[in-house]
């Protein structure tokens, strides 16, 4: 089983909606990430959260909201998706510490909003 | 803004070629990674390097760190037509709030024709 999951995999929807991108891991980790990915571009952190109650806005969080439920889950929401949302989205976690561990990614959620 | 750049942004070659590819960051960093992305999927960690080691090896990679030019370079021996993918760096920036967030790259995509 893979260590981290995202659900759903693919999504299209309609300008308006809401939607609830979901990550859960099974690495014990407490930091878990949401980022971004567009086309020719790197990825781009939308919000970060380093324990349950510790969540952070990342350089593109207008527009997105987070939820930490457990530590081992951490939700991302469109509150009202719009066409330029259309993106490949990554949750991804990584450990404990003062320094910067390595970051195990999920495989993704394809998103796309007309 | 991204806190890497990666030059080539493409990169093809014939297996059993050398791929080298460059990395160039703003700020003081605590560590630099790379990961690896094949096609639409999540990205892979391949190693990490920090600010005070000036090469790492990992197989058949080996990466520099030049901390006064602020750049990093992978380069991947004896390539295989496997290794087609994109490649991230990522820098870990020191200091403040930075710790436990990565900045990528844009990435270079390496092509390996058989």
């Amino acid at each position: 089983d893979a260590d981290v999951t995202q659900t759903p995999r693919n999504r299209i929807t309609k300008t308006g909606k809401r939607i609830m991108l979901e990550c859960s891991q099974t690495k014990g980790h407490d930091r878990m990430y949401w980022y971004r990915q567009d086309p020719g571009l790197g990825l781009r952190l939308i919000y970060y959260s380093f324990d349950v109650k510790d969540i952070n806005k990342g350089e593109i969080s207008d527009g997105y909201s987070v939820s930490r439920q457990a530590q081992a889950k951490f939700s991302l929401s469109l509150e009202s998706a719009i066409p330029n949302q259309t993106a490949l989205y990554f949750c991804a976690t990584s450990g404990q510490g003062r320094r910067t561990d390595t970051q195990y990614f999920g495989p993704g959620t394809r998103l796309t909003v007309l | 803004s991204q806190q890497g750049e990666e030059d080539p942004q493409a990169l093809s070659i014939q297996e059993g070629e050398n791929a080298t590819m460059n990395c160039s960051y703003k700020t003081s960093i605590n560590n630099l990674q790379w990961y690896r992305q094949n096609s639409g999927r999540g990205l892979v960690h391949l190693i990490l390097i920090r600010s005070n080691e000036r090469e790492k090896h990992s197989g058949r990679l080996r990466v520099t760190l030049d901390t006064s030019k602020k750049s990093s370079s992978l380069l991947i021996t004896a390539s295989r037509a496997a290794d087609t993918a994109s490649y991230f760096c990522a820098t870990d920036s020191a200091g403040g709030t930075s710790y436990g967030k990565l900045t990528f790259g844009q990435g270079t995509i390496l092509t390996v024709h058989p």
